[in-house]
């Protein structure tokens, strides 16, 4: 069985930083592009950026937004995936979700985990 | 605002068929995939379709996806009770290299 288990998430002041964490269980980690989508309170989903698989040098990408504040790492020792949130603003509140991408034909997200809240505020 | 066009709401009594529309440009739908996602309240986002018409295993044929142009559908024919959830669509933007989503359709069932 698939599963994706996010942790980390909590509350932070503007400025501050949070590392989120993706442990991954039951599909062959280095083989997959795993993503991270979040969602504003009462609002749509966002696509944050991914790690490639191992066959494309776990290459990551970002979405304009978040560039040079974010940083996606692995650890493939551990089966997991990281999220290192520097320089947070209150706009980045939001549920951090993970989730594999199933083609590396677009945003075909198969598997996702239940989320973590992330809260930026004074 | 989304990069992805959908109606902010929906609606349709039990078995009638209700169609979701998504719009976008030649960057994204016009040149790529569309992925239809279903969210309940509290719960992650599931992949409902996939490569503009495909659905996943165990999703019912009673949900069905297509794509014109620059423009997406989603179809949900013989509506239940059960499928009263947001639905959002997504496809990659070659102006923002990375996927973009719709700002979602909150479809109620009367």
């Amino acid at each position: 069985e698939v599963r994706l288990v996010e942790s980390g998430g909590g509350s932070v002041q503007p400025g501050g930083s949070l590392r989120l964490s993706c442990a991954t269980s039951g599909f062959t980690f280095s083989g997959y592009y795993i993503n991270w989508v979040r969602q504003a309170p009462g609002k749509g989903l966002d696509w944050v950026g991914r790690s490639r698989n191992k066959a494309n040098s776990y290459i990551t990408d970002y979405a304009a937004s978040v560039r040079g504040r974010f940083t996606i790492s692995r650890d493939e020792s551990k089966n997991s995936l990281y999220l290192q949130m520097n320089s947070l603003q209150t706009e980045d509140t939001a549920v951090y979700y993970c989730a594999t991408e199933g083609s590396n034909s677009g945003p075909d997200f198969e598997y996702w985990g239940q989320g973590t809240l992330v809260t930026v505020s004074s | 605002q989304s990069v992805l066009t959908q109606p902010p709401s929906a609606s349709g009594t039990p078995g009638q068929r209700v169609t979701i529309s998504c719009s976008g440009s030649n960057s994204n739908i016009g040149s790529h995939f569309v992925y239809w996602y279903q969210q309940f309240p509290g719960a992650a986002p599931k992949l409902l379709i996939y490569k503009n018409d495909e659905r996943p295993s165990g999703v019912p044929d009673r949900f069905s996806g297509s794509r014109s142009g620059t423009s997406a559908s989603l179809a949900i024919s013989g509506l239940r009770s059960e499928d009263e959830a947001d639905y959002y669509c997504a496809a990659l933007d070659d102006s923002l290299s990375g996927p973009v989503f719709g700002g979602g359709t909150k479809l109620t069932v009367l």
